[in-house]
């Protein structure tokens, strides 16, 4: 059955502490490994695009790698901006996507 | 507007009751999907269309949801006899027809419905 899981389900962080996301997947039929950004009271925020191991993607302080059977989303001196909840999801070859249930950041000044 | 548009922002019924809510993509999105969130959890998958035909629906929980896009632009998606269950945020979201494929996906800010 196709499973996505992500750690740790909440996180705080003071401004400029480093650290990482964790998301875990099995799923028959990859077609893309994806990380969102939702913001209270919105949708998700596409975010990146993961189709290979080894891969890697940055956009400003985040980092998201992919292994054959886990993601990370590095973040790197994180601002009060970057609190939101981040959201892993997988794409099968049928189309739709399976979301992980999210990891809650909390950046503190 | 440019972005996805789900009308109504809210929508509070009572048990039993039938509801509908609406979906406007962006113009020119082939692909539209229909995701349930509950409080504290990730979207879940109800229903993906391709143009007007339902090409996963899947997610669909049982009977009693059924989703429309007739022309291939806005979707409605419809509740038969709610149930307090049902009580979640009902995004929707559009992407160009590759989007399947490269997993960006355009959502909107979600209908959140209530049944007491």
């Amino acid at each position: 059955e196709d499973q996505v899981t992500q750690s740790p389900e909440a996180l705080r962080l003071q401004e400029g502490e480093s650290s990482s996301l964790n998301c875990s997947y099995t799923v028959s039929g990859l077609r893309g490994l994806f990380w969102y950004r939702q913001d209270p009271g919105k949708g998700p925020e596409f975010l990146f695009t993961l189709y290979s191991a080894g891969e890697e993607k940055e956009k400003e302080r985040l980092k998201a790698t992919l292994t054959k059977k886990e993601s990370f989303l590095h973040i790197t001196a994180p601002k009060p901006e970057d609190s939101a909840t981040y959201l892993c999801a997988v794409g099968r070859n049928t189309g739709k996507l399976i979301f992980g249930q999210g990891t809650t950041l909390q950046v503190k000044p | 507007g440019a972005g996805v548009s789900q009308t109504p922002s809210n929508k509070v019924t009572e048990k039993g009751k039938y509801v509908e809510l609406r979906c406007d993509p962006i113009s020119g999105h082939t692909a539209l999907y229909w995701y349930r969130q509950s409080l504290g959890q990730g979207p879940e998958f109800l229903i993906y269309f391709q143009g007007t035909g339902a090409a996963d629906d899947s997610g669909l929980p049982n009977d009693r949801f059924f989703a429309v896009r007739p022309e291939g632009s806005v979707s409605t998606l419809k509740i038969q006899r709610t149930e307090r269950g049902d009580s979640a945020v009902y995004l929707c979201a559009s992407s160009p027809n590759r989007g399947a494929n490269t997993g960006e996906l355009f959502f909107g800010e979600g209908s959140r419905l209530t049944v007491l």
